[in-house]
């Protein structure tokens, strides 16, 4: 079975600083991996995709396979990337996601 | 409308009451999923549709839950004799045909059960 584990709840960091939202997953197969973002008040919508390979917002998230993880990464945060951010997998033929518990970005002035 | 719209937005039931929980998929998705999120976790699958077809309904708890979409677009789960432990947010997203489509969010029926 698969799993998505991301170990922070809670991640705080000052405007301008450089942040990373760990994610790591369990799945013995070629698995798709995703970031999704809730902003305050908002629905629950895809940041980015790893097969995409693309920078969304300044947000980079490479897939390692050898130590399974997905980490989001931005070098400079800004306020408004404040949200809940979940990781989520896809595996196989099955078209549904599994997500992982989510973390909550702060970002301070 | 432009995008998933899921309703009631909230709904207070009392224990051993049915509830139904309606979601309106983008116009022409053909894949519509239902996933439950519990306070201080992420979403977990409930069950899905291709069309009218339900294709996986392995997340659904129990018998109490049940889906249906039987036109292929608005899609209703139901819970009966509801209990406290079903309090959750109740989570609906479509997405078009093919493997790689992105799937969107509606904003979710906060149900809570007193």
């Amino acid at each position: 079975a698969q799993r998505v584990t991301q170990p922070e709840k809670l991640l705080s960091v000052f405007k301008g600083a450089p942040v990373e939202l760990k994610c790591n997953y369990s799945y013995s197969g070629s698995p798709e991996l995703f970031w999704y973002v809730q902003y305050s008040r908002q629905r629950l919508q895809l940041l980015l995709r790893h097969i995409s390979r693309e920078s969304i917002k300044g947000f980079t998230a490479d897939l390692n396979k050898g130590e399974t993880s997905f980490h989001l990464k931005k070098p400079f945060a800004q306020e408004e990337d404040s949200a809940m951010y979940y990781c989520a997998l896809r595996s196989g033929s099955a078209r549904q996601l599994t997500f992982g518990s989510g973390t909550q970005l702060t970002v301070l002035p | 409308g432009a995008g998933v719209s899921q309703s009631p937005r909230y709904k207070v039931t009392k224990r051993g009451q049915d509830v139904a929980l309606r979601c309106d998929p983008i116009s022409g998705h053909v894949s519509l999923y239902w996933y439950r999120q519990a306070l201080g976790q992420g979403p977990e699958f409930l069950t899905y549709f291709n069309y009218e077809a339900q294709q996986d309904k392995s997340g659904l708890p129990n018998d109490r839950f049940s889906a249906e979409r039987p036109e292929g677009s608005i899609s209703t789960l139901t819970i009966q004799r509801t209990e406290q432990r079903d309090s959750a947010m109740y989570r609906c997203a479509s997405s078009s045909q093919g493997s790689n489509t992105e799937a969107f969010f509606g904003q979710g029926t906060r149900l809570t059960v007193v």
